[in-house]
């Protein structure tokens, strides 16, 4: 099987920066997705990588080692909008697996 | 606009009874998927479809049964079998199998409750 290890829950406040960790065992393993999904709503792409290295997209960026089974999401200059649950998810065997969510407060 | 539709938004349902959650894309994607959210909870794959006329379980497929006829449509029952069906369902798809890019594209989810 698959399973997904993030925090459950990170609080900071506007301007910071926040480092959500994601670790994984799965097999068959192509790549680590993030996702962003505020409440009530559905989730939303953020970022792939499916090799090691760090991928930036503007105030967020995601980081993968393939060797670790270890990723993370950065989100920085934190802004009040950022508030909300993010995934990691891992691709594998043509389907997605997702991790329990990491809960984003952010405080003025 | 190309995107993922799903209805009904909100559905209340009756212990016993079997439901069908609609989900069209005009996306022309060829994968599509059904998963369940509790409240603060991630998201479990239920169902998930490659092609037309093709389908495999996810992990938590008892209670639940999709069909795939059409390339744009892949409707989820939630069967009596199912014991706690009040949750949120998303569907999603993606232009191949969730291993080649790890994008999907959500709907904006039913939410299924039992009174």
């Amino acid at each position: 099987g698959q399973s997904l290890e993030q925090p459950s829950e990170v609080t900071a406040v506007e301007g910071a920066i926040v480092q959500i960790n994601c670790t994984y065992q799965t097999s068959g393993f192509y790549g680590l997705s993030w996702y962003q999904q505020h409440d009530g709503g559905a989730p939303t792409f953020l970022s792939y990588n499916g090799l090691d290295g760090l991928e930036e997209t503007g105030r967020f960026s995601s980081f993968l080692s393939r060797s670790d089974s270890y990723g993370y999401l950065l989100l920085q200059e934190l802004q009040m909008k950022d508030s909300a649950s993010y995934f990691c998810a891992v691709s594998a065997g043509n389907k997605l697996t997702f991790g329990g969510g990491t809960r984003v407060l952010v405080k003025p | 606009d190309g995107g993922i539709t799903q209805s009904p938004k909100y559905l209340f349902r009756k212990e016993g009874q079997n439901v069908t959650l609609s989900c069209e894309q005009n996306l022309n994607h060829d994968a599509m998927y059904w998963y369940r959210q509790d409240p603060g909870q991630g998201l479990r794959l239920i169902y998930y479809s490659q092609i037309v006329n093709d389908f495999q379980k996810g992990d938590i497929a008892e209670g639940y049964s999709v069909s795939r006829e059409k390339k744009e449509s892949f409707p989820l029952t939630v069967t009596s079998a199912q014991k706690n069906p009040t949750a949120f369902y998303l569907c999603a798809s993606s232009t191949r199998g969730g291993g080649g890019t790890g994008e999907l594209f959500f709907g904006e989810g039913s939410r299924l409750t039992v009174l």
